[in-house]
C-alpha cells in the first residue's frame, strides 16, 4: 500500500510555538501534497513538493521529502490559534492519478 | 486559488434511494477525482476522471456507483441504492495534469442514509 501514515496523531502546543507533523510512506511517489481541514470541513491544499525536490516553504509553512527514507515534514513555524486544524499528507504514486491519504494528526494550539 | 463547489453541502437520503451528488471543478482543470471520507477516518480515492472516462477506480467504487461529465462543466457522482455504510463526507477534486499538479478539493457533501 502507498499510504501515507502521520505521526503523531494528536499535537497540542501553545500559540507561537512550532508544529512539525511527519508523515511516512511505503512505495515510490511522483510527488507529495499536504493539505488542512478544519472539522467537518473541506481540504485546503498547503502544499506540494515534488520527489525531486528536498524541501519547499510557503509563508510559515515548510515541506521537507526524503525519498531514501520515505518520509516528509510539515513544519508550521509561530503558530496561531487559527492553525488548528486536522493535517494530511497525501502520495501521488508514478503510475497513478490518486492521491493515498495519511490517517492525520490533529493539531490544536493553544491561545 | 482555483475553486471547487459541491451541491449539496448536506443529503439527507433513505435507505435504498439513489442520489447524485454535484460537482463544478476548476474550469481549466481536465482530471476529476470522488474522494469519501467516513467519520473519524482516513479520505478514500474512489474514482478519477479523464477525457469523459473513468481512468482509475478503487475497490469501493463498485457497480453500484457512476460518475458522469454531462454538459462540460459538471462532475456528478450517483449512487444507485445507497446503504447505511455509505455514509459519509463526499469530496470532488480537480487538477490541471494528473500526476503531477496539485488537486485541490471542494467542501464536501455530507451523505446521511438513513
Amino acid at each position: 500500500s502507498q499510504q501515507g501514515e502521520e505521526d503523531p496523531q494528536a499535537l497540542s502546543i501553545q500559540e507561537g510555538e512550532n508544529a512539525t507533523m511527519n508523515c511516512s510512506y511505503k512505495t515510490s511517489i511522483n510527488n507529495l501534497q499536504w493539505y488542512r481541514q478544519n472539522s467537518g470541513r473541506g481540504l485546503v491544499h498547503l502544499i506540494l513538493i515534488r520527489s525531486n525536490e528536498r524541501e519547499k516553504h510557503s509563508g510559515r509553512l515548510r515541506v521537507t521529502l526524503d525519498t531514501s527514507k520515505k518520509s516528509s515534514s510539515l513544519l508550521i513555524t509561530a503558530s496561531r490559534a487559527a492553525d488548528t486544524a486536522s493535517y494530511f499528507c497525501a502520495g501521488r504514486g508514478d503510475s497513478s492519478y490518486k492521491l493515498i491519504f495519511g490517517s492525520g494528526t490533529r493539531l490544536l494550539v493553544r491561545p | 486559488e482555483p475553486e471547487v463547489t459541491q451541491t449539496p453541502s448536506h443529503q439527507v437520503t433513505q435507505m435504498g434511494q439513489e442520489v447524485i451528488l454535484r460537482c463544478v471543478p476548476t474550469s481549466n482543470h481536465l482530471y476529476f477525482y470522488w474522494y469519501r471520507q467516513i467519520l473519524g477516518q482516513k479520505v478514500e480515492f474512489l474514482v478519477s476522471f479523464y477525457n469523459n472516462e473513468i481512468s482509475e477506480k478503487s475497490e469501493i467504487f463498485d457497480d453500484q456507483f457512476s460518475v458522469e461529465r454531462p454538459d462540460g462543466s459538471n462532475f456528478t457522482l450517483k449512487i444507485r441504492s445507497t446503504k447505511l455504510e455509505d455514509s459519509a463526507m463526499y469530496f470532488c477534486a480537480s487538477s490541471l495534469s494528473g500526476g503531477i499538479t496539485e488537486a485541490f478539493f471542494g467542501q464536501g457533501t455530507r451523505l446521511t442514509v438513513v
